[in-house]
């Protein structure tokens, strides 16, 4: 079982580049999320997946698109990044009521 | 509104004494869960324990118990035999609701150091 994984695990771009965040969850999970967190911060929820098929917003989620592609895959992506988009993205997952999984994050960096 | 507080930015521990972390929501809804998730400087967040906005007990994972103050709206995590592996961020977090899809909400996090 290898968990909440996330890919890359480092990617630099430029401001206006585009690029797509991988999470796979190999745990059977129904929800999927995205955070980010910034530094000196807890984590702010971007999108979530409360189901395999549905998506909403979470607090932060202006500059950013989701695919629930299916049961375990759940993408984030930036259409035009910007410098504020910096930050570590962590993807998570939930079977129940309690306990989210993170993945290992992905440290992103808009120049 | 800040959901979570935790007023310690960072502390100190001696190896081997405990430490108690403060942690402060606020909440209107009757149902509510709260969180303690551990992150190294390695970076990955690490599950603690859990506690229900209707369980009687505090919850314990281990070295782990959860002071929960319903009436205060506190909950506090008390690490017991602190060890140098402890060295870590740790986040208190809330998910407000049984419909609210497990979304969680954080507080800004605590550094503790454990000192030899």
């Amino acid at each position: 079982n290898a968990g909440v994984t996330q890919t890359p695990k480092f990617q630099v771009l430029k401001t206006g580049q585009s690029m797509t965040l991988q999470c796979a969850q190999d745990m059977n999970h129904n929800s999927m999320y995205w955070y980010r967190q910034d530094p000196g911060m807890g984590l702010r929820l971007i999108y979530y997946s409360a189901s395999e098929g549905t998506t909403d917003k979470g607090e932060v989620p202006n500059g950013y698109n989701v695919s629930r592609l299916n049961k375990r895959e759940f993408s984030l992506r930036l259409e035009s990044a910007a410098p504020s988009q910096t930050s570590v993205y962590f993807c998570a997952s939930r079977f129940n009521q309690e306990t989210q999984y993170f993945g290992p994050g992905t440290r992103l960096l808009v120049l | 509104a800040q959901k979570i507080t935790q007023t310690q930015p960072g502390m100190f521990v001696q190896e081997k004494e405990a430490v108690t972390l403060d942690c402060t929501y606020d909440t209107s809804d009757p149902s509510y869960g709260l969180f303690w998730y551990k992150q190294p400087s390695s970076g990955e967040m690490i599950f603690l324990i859990y506690q229900g906005s209707y369980d009687q007990q505090n919850a314990t994972e281990g070295r782990y118990s959860l002071n929960f103050q319903k009436a205060r709206k506190s909950a506090n995590l008390v690490i017991s035999a602190s060890q140098l592996g402890d060295s870590a961020m740790y986040f208190c977090a809330m998910r407000e609701g049984s419909g609210s899809w497990g979304k969680l909400q954080f507080g800004a996090g605590t550094q503790v150091v454990v000192t030899p």
